[in-house]
């Protein structure tokens, strides 16, 4: 079974600060998603990686395969980043199974 | 707008009653997916279609809950007999056929609220 743990699941951080987000799962998998998700449910995809690293803005993400690891980082955080992080991973059924998300909280 | 749309966005209903989501994925896409989520909690799968078929349930779908996508483009989530266990927000999601990893596309969700 696929399982996802998230860590930390909240963060608090003042503006300008560097966040890291970090993901573990149990299975090898195809893809990894990290989503974000705003106070009333809508959800953005932010990255879908299956190595290395992809950067989009401020935000970047990792993975290691060999470790099931990956992180997300969020360089010079602004309020505006306050959302729910959720890490998700894409094992062989090619069913995406998702953490419990991190809560984030950036203060001015 | 070309998005994943949802709807209704609220349902409130009363213990015992039927209640059906409907959702519209990117019409190109050819995957479709439900998930469930309930508060403080990641979205929970609970069914899964490549174009018109259901190929998967989670154990999660119990057999009050039913799933169609009928000509491979919207699809409706119907729960019989309402529980309050039910309330949650109700996700659909799309994306094109896995092969190396797609993308996949959220709509704003579904909250039901069962009373």
């Amino acid at each position: 079974k696929n399982e996802v743990e998230q860590s930390p699941q909240n963060l608090t951080a003042q503006e300008g600060e560097f966040i890291t987000i970090n993901c573990s799962y149990s299975v090898g998998i195809s893809a990894l998603h990290w989503l974000q998700q705003h106070p009333g449910g809508g959800i953005v995809s932010l990255f879908m990686l299956s190595s290395g690293k992809k950067k989009h803005g401020r935000l970047i993400a990792t993975i290691n395969i060999q470790e099931k690891h990956s992180s997300l980082h969020i360089t010079a955080s602004h309020p505006r980043d306050s959302a729910v992080y959720i890490c998700g991973s894409v094992g062989g059924s090619y069913i995406p199974t998702f953490g419990r998300g991190t809560s984030l909280i950036v203060h001015p | 707008d070309t998005g994943v749309s949802q709807n209704p966005r609220h349902k409130i209903t009363k213990r015992g009653q039927n209640v059906t989501f409907r959702c519209d994925p990117i019409s190109e896409h050819n995957r479709l997916y439900w998930y469930r989520q309930t508060l403080g909690q990641g979205p929970e799968f609970l069914t899964y279609f490549q174009n018109e078929a259901q190929l998967e349930k989670s154990r999660l779908l119990s057999d009050r809950f039913s799933a169609e996508r009928p000509k491979g483009s919207f699809s409706t989530l119907e729960i019989q007999r309402t529980e309050q266990g039910d309330s949650a927000m109700y996700l659909c999601a799309s994306s094109l056929v896995w092969s190396s990893g797609n993308t996949i596309y959220f709509g704003e969700g579904s909250w039901l609220t069962v009373v």
